[in-house]
């Protein structure tokens, strides 16, 4: 059974500001890591598919990198803006299936 | 294309009720997978349907079932609402069904059971 954590669970920051959240999970029986973003009231949005060891993606502002050894991923994102504010998700799949374990999520604030 | 649908989107029952709950996938997508979100959890695992069979089911009771037809709709059935039944209903659609796949998100059924 795959355990998934992230951190920090919430995070306040100033518009401008650059953050970075962790995902942890079980570095055995990995087969791929998402991202979403979920902002209130709205669908989960797909950010990234990661698979391989030291896998780097980029989206705008929004980046991820993977460690599938030590098992974890980092998000950042640079230069914060208010329309960032919003949960952001990471899900492991551990095989090939279609079946997502999800983290808690952190929540991200921007204040103007 | 549009995007994943999900109907109703509220849905308030009592306890004893069962309920039925509707996933539109996005047009050619094949595979279903649905998820709860309660308060404080992580959203959950269900089950995922492809091509009309149940292909993986998550860690909750039989009240909780689920179908999909030649379209690729879906809908979740939970029979004997109880009141931790109540949740955000997710479903997911993908397009193959073929690992490591995109899934992508539907708005949800807010479900109440008093």
């Amino acid at each position: 059974i795959l355990n998934v954590e992230q951190s920090p669970q919430s995070l306040h920051v100033q518009e401008g500001d650059s953050t970075n959240f962790t995902c942890s999970f079980p570095s055995s029986n990995f087969y791929a890591l998402h991202w979403y973003r979920w902002e209130t009231a709205k669908s989960p949005e797909a950010l990234f598919v990661m698979t391989l060891n030291g896998d780097e993606k980029k989206k705008g502002r929004i980046s991820a990198t993977l460690n599938t050894k030590e098992g974890y991923s980092y998000l950042y994102i640079k230069g914060s803006q208010p329309e960032d504010s919003a949960t952001y998700l990471c899900a492991c799949q551990g095989g090939a299936t279609n079946k997502l374990i999800f983290g808690t999520g952190t929540l991200l604030a921007v204040q103007p | 294309k549009a995007g994943v649908t999900q109907t109703p989107r509220y849905l308030i029952k009592t306890r004893g009720q069962q309920v039925t709950l509707s996933c539109s996938p996005i047009s050619g997508h094949r595979s279903v997978s649905w998820y709860q979100q309660t308060p404080g959890q992580g959203l959950q695992f269900l089950f995922e349907y492809f091509s009309e069979t149940q292909r993986n089911k998550g860690n909750f009771p039989g009240r909780f079932s689920g179908r999909q037809f030649s379209n690729s709709r879906s809908e979740m059935n939970v029979s004997t609402l109880e009141l931790g039944d109540s949740a955000l209903y997710l479903c997911a659609s993908s397009p193959t069904g073929t690992s490591p796949d995109t899934q992508y998100f539907g708005p949800g059924t807010r479900l109440t059971v008093l």
